[in-house]
């Protein structure tokens, strides 16, 4: 089983700022099938990023995924008050298809 | 609008059997188009990844869950549904019904794309 790290656990920013969250895999992942998403409180997760660095439909170009083998950054250029939320990065390369815990991005 | 719904008890005694059923209203559940699953998160805790099927008919099972876990598609009704045996506390969480667009896999594969919706989640509580 693949196991997705996340860094850091929290990260407290103020609007504006520039947030960026890391995804550590235990094993390569080939063809970057990384995926990131966005969960807000009471909410399903919402895609954010997939292949490692191709946007979703509708999502804002603040948001930038990046990385191959094993280290993944999502980057979020001028925070919003709507971005603070928690993210989730996914695997699918193998079967798990395993999510990271999670950072939870919290406003300062 | 909702693209997705699941429905199903909110409650489940240990040892039985839980049953979840997604809805689609946007789109055909046959088209190879999509990957439909299920993923489920315990109260206050991260996503945990418990299946999907094709339209032609193949399953991928979470492996911690592949002796208990059975996904199937009712094409008469646009539905896919999720049963789960033998249930425990541990089986306490959101379930999320899913839809995972197969061109995302960019470079093709014998694996399931990532989640580009999810329906609104269902709180199903495994208590006696």
């Amino acid at each position: 089983e693949i196991v997705l790290t996340q860094s850091p656990g929290t990260l407290s920013l103020s609007p504006g700022a520039r947030a960026t969250l890391s995804c550590r895999a235990s094993q390569s992942l080939t063809s970057n099938y990384l995926a990131w998403y966005q969960q807000k409180p009471g909410q399903a997760p919402r895609l954010l990023i997939y292949g490692a660095s191709s946007r979703a439909t509708g999502i804002p170009d603040r948001f930038s995924g990046s990385g191959s083998g094993t280290g993944f950054t999502l980057t979020i250029t001028r925070l919003e008050p709507e971005d603070f939320a928690v993210y989730f990065c996914q695997q699918y390369v193998i079967s798990p298809y395993t999510f990271g815990q999670g950072t939870k991005l919290e406003i300062k | 609008q909702l693209h997705q719904q699941e429905s199903g008890p909110g409650l489940v005694k240990p040892s039985e059997t839980l049953s979840l059923t997604c809805t689609v209203s946007d789109g055909s559940i046959s088209s190879s188009t999509y990957f439909w699953g299920w993923i489920r998160q315990p109260p206050g805790k991260g996503l945990e990844w418990i299946g999907n099927i094709y339209y032609s008919g193949s399953t991928y099972y979470n492996p911690s869950l592949k002796s208990r876990l059975a996904i199937s598609v009712d094409t008469s009704k646009n539905q896919f549904s999720l049963r789960l045996s033998s249930v425990t506390a541990a089986d306490t969480a959101v379930y999320f019904c899913t839809r995972s667009p197969r061109r995302m896999l960019t470079f093709g594969g014998l694996t399931v794309p990532p989640i580009d919706l999810c329906g609104q989640g269902t709180f199903v509580i495994v208590s006696s």
